[in-house]
């Protein structure tokens, strides 16, 4: 699986969008890019995937660059509960289907 | 959204004991389950992939002899730490994919708190 790069952490103003970078520029044609969020002591929730299209929901956007070496997560309104460590993994869609975490981004949204 | 359980929430136990952690996906079948570990300020570490009904395929560098894995129906995977010591004490998550939804993403449980004493 390829192995993918975030920053360690960020921070961003209540109200404002949050844009969380990854790198994955070893991915190959047919991985997907995942992206989760774990808040303090649960388990990761999932947030969106994409593989070459930009993608949208009532969470986030996704959006991937055209040479899919990386991609940006987008909060679009960011809130206090979306203080989080955000994951962005990468996993070829077949197989065993499992994830490789890498050390994901530690987000705080400032009030 | 499909959800995953897992029991007990938490756990104390004393060194030299087994405890068992449950895995249960409530409303959907999962014939692969993946179990993780998570120490404080860390990333999630893949422990193993869980397969119902055949033998667990572990990490590189998990010991298979010291976290049974069983997967003995589609919606139930157990972890047992055996001879469980103060290192162990971690936090434990499984999770599973729906794979009769078409959906590509796998749901986590909320995790299993293991300290021993």
């Amino acid at each position: 699986d390829a192995k993918t790069t975030q920053p360690t952490s960020m921070d961003c103003a209540e109200g404002r969008a949050a844009n969380l970078p990854c790198n994955h520029s070893t991915i190959s044609g047919n991985e997907y890019v995942y992206w989760y969020r774990q808040i303090h002591s649960q388990g990761p929730q999932y947030i969106i995937h994409g593989l070459k299209n930009n993608e949208t929901n009532e969470m986030a956007s996704l959006i991937i660059t055209e040479d899919r070496k990386s991609s940006t997560l987008i909060l679009p309104h960011a809130t206090l509960r979306d203080t989080a460590v955000y994951y962005c993994i990468v996993r070829v869609p077949s197989g065993t289907y499992k994830y490789i975490f890498g050390t994901g981004t530690r987000l705080k949204v400032l009030a | 959204g499909a959800v995953v359980s897992q029991h007990p929430s938490w756990v104390i136990c004393k060194s030299g004991t087994s405890v068992k952690i449950e895995c249960r996906s409530l409303d959907f079948q999962a014939t692969t389950m993946f179990w993780y570990r998570q120490f404080p300020k860390q990333s999630l570490m893949l422990m193993a992939t869980s397969n119902e009904g055949s033998k667990a395929t572990y990490e590189q560098g998990v010991e298979k002899d010291k976290f049974l894995i069983n997967h003995a129906s589609l919606t139930l995977s157990t972890l047992t730490v055996t001879s469980a010591h103060p290192e162990d004490s971690s936090f434990y998550i499984c999770s599973a994919r729906d794979l009769t939804s078409g959906s590509r993403e796998q749901y986590f449980g909320p995790g299993t708190r293991l300290t021993v004493t």
